[in-house]
């Protein structure tokens, strides 16, 4: 079955920046969102179709994707951002099945 | 205001049947997809099936095909998820979660509170 790869965890001092890097082998023809949930609450989505910010969300996330790879940006990380983060995509664009990546535990420090 | 509002908790012993809710309200309900997320405790989220209420077209991720049933009754804005049989491994917090656009299977924007279901005998 179809897989996402993320690091497990990443640190990063107050007002830095923290990069998540999400691998797949389809993420070249389909799209990626990303999803942020902090601890005891919903998933939140902060970003969709690779790099698209929902109303709502701060601008310091920002989103991309190249080839196999699809990146989650946080530009100057708050404490607040102190979460686990997980991408998001489906094995196609013509087949809805979705799929999460493995997620990312991101520690503001 | 999207809102997805799950049904509550649920105790159950291993062997016995269940079916959990998930109403929206605030949109056009039977426009767009519907998708069930399982995080077992401590765990990553899974995801396990999607559903559009229009016209019940539903898929299934092979993890889950089989082990579960995603409906949906358009006419009270209301999808459900349920099991013949729960198993202690079905133990965990479920989600419910909608399309960000009509019509649209990707992104899943607006997301239930989530349904807290324990199977312990």
């Amino acid at each position: 079955s179809y897989e996402l790869t993320q690091p497990p965890s990443v640190s990063v001092s107050p007002g830095q920046t923290a990069r998540i890097t999400c691998s797949g082998d389809a993420l070249p023809k389909t799209f990626a969102c990303w999803y942020q949930q902090k601890s005891g609450q919903a998933p939140v989505l902060v970003i969709y179709e690779d790099s698209k910010r929902p109303s709502g969300i701060p601008e310091r996330f920002s989103g991309s994707s190249s080839g196999t790879t699809a990146t989650l940006t946080i530009s100057g990380a708050q404490v607040e951002d102190e979460a686990d983060y997980y991408c998001y995509s489906t094995d196609s664009s013509s087949n809805p099945i979705g799929v999460f990546g493995t997620g990312t535990k991101v520690t503001v420090l | 205001e999207v809102q997805l509002v799950q049904s509550g908790a649920e105790v159950k012993k291993p062997g016995e049947s269940l079916k959990i809710s998930c109403k929206g309200s605030g949109y056009s309900f039977m426009m767009y997809w519907i998708g069930w997320v399982r995080q077992m405790p401590g765990k990553g989220l899974e995801w396990m099936g999607i559903i559009y209420p229009g016209d019940s077209d539903t898929r299934y991720s092979p993890s889950f095909q089989g082990q579960v049933t995603i409906s949906a009754d358009k006419s009270i804005n209301t999808a459900y998820l349920q099991w013949t049989s729960l198993k202690a491994s079905d133990t965990a917090i479920y989600y419910c979660a909608s399309g960000l656009r009509p019509f649209e299977s990707g992104a899943l924007g607006y997301w239930g509170q989530g349904t807290l279901v324990t199977v312990s005998s």
